[in-house]
């Protein structure tokens, strides 16, 4: 069945750091790739998205880019700010399925 | 509504007693969603209503859990004889109806369920 993979956290950053979080899944036939934020007390969020291969997911100053060849979609940011505190899910739509499967999310931590 | 609302928030209760939990989708979002976050875990997918087709019930994890929908609005999901095992906060998500796979769903703050 389809899945999805993520890094574990915890993950802790100085303010200003580079933020990679890695993503790869495994799917049927070609799914759309998905980040959500969940920030704390909230709902998740769409962070941002792409529907195929080589687009790039881009919003906030955070990118994921659709890599068919590694099955990844690994979310950065070069410069990472107290407010991005938060939970982050990996996420893949694939086939005739509406529901999104999800990862298990990684939290980040972001000190000033 | 301007998002989706959950209701309760918060339900304490005690094994073996039935809860319901209440999502009021985005009002035109005629697709609507049930997932479970358990502590430290992913979301797990229980079931998908899409206007007035059959719901997707393939992720319920046992006949003790059940979902209703009327029409495109309130969807109310039922636990029966809780057990400590369905603690977790279960979400609520909505999105329109789209032909490709390409939906964004919008989530609901969620309703944490205790169970003693």
């Amino acid at each position: 069945g389809d899945s999805v993979t993520q890094m574990e956290g915890p993950v802790t950053l100085s303010e200003e750091a580079f933020l990679t979080i890695n993503c790869t899944y495994t799917a049927t036939g070609y799914p759309s790739l998905f980040w959500y934020v969940q920030y704390p007390g909230e709902g998740l969020q769409l962070l941002l998205k792409a529907t195929k291969a080589d687009d790039k997911g881009s919003n906030k100053g955070f990118e994921a880019t659709y890599r068919k060849e590694t099955t990844s979609f690994h979310l950065e940011k070069g410069s990472v700010q107290v407010s991005d505190s938060a939970v982050y899910f990996c996420a893949l739509s694939a086939g005739s399925a509406r529901q999104l499967t999800f990862g298990s999310g990684t939290q980040l931590t972001v000190l000033p | 509504g301007a998002g989706v609302s959950q209701s309760p928030s918060n339900k304490v209760t005690e094994k073996g007693k039935d809860v319901e939990l209440r999502c009021d989708p985005i009002s035109g979002h005629t697709a609507l969603y049930w997932y479970r976050q358990r502590l430290g875990q992913g979301l797990e997918f229980l079931i998908y209503f899409q206007g007035n087709s059959a719901p997707d019930k393939s992720g319920l994890p046992s006949d003790r859990f059940s979902a209703e929908r009327t029409g495109e609005s309130v969807s109310t999901l039922t636990i029966q004889r809780t057990q400590q095992e369905d603690s977790a906060v279960y979400l609520c998500a909505s999105s329109l109806a789209v032909l490709s796979g390409a939906n964004v769903l919008t989530f609901g703050a969620g309703s944490r369920l205790t169970v003693l």
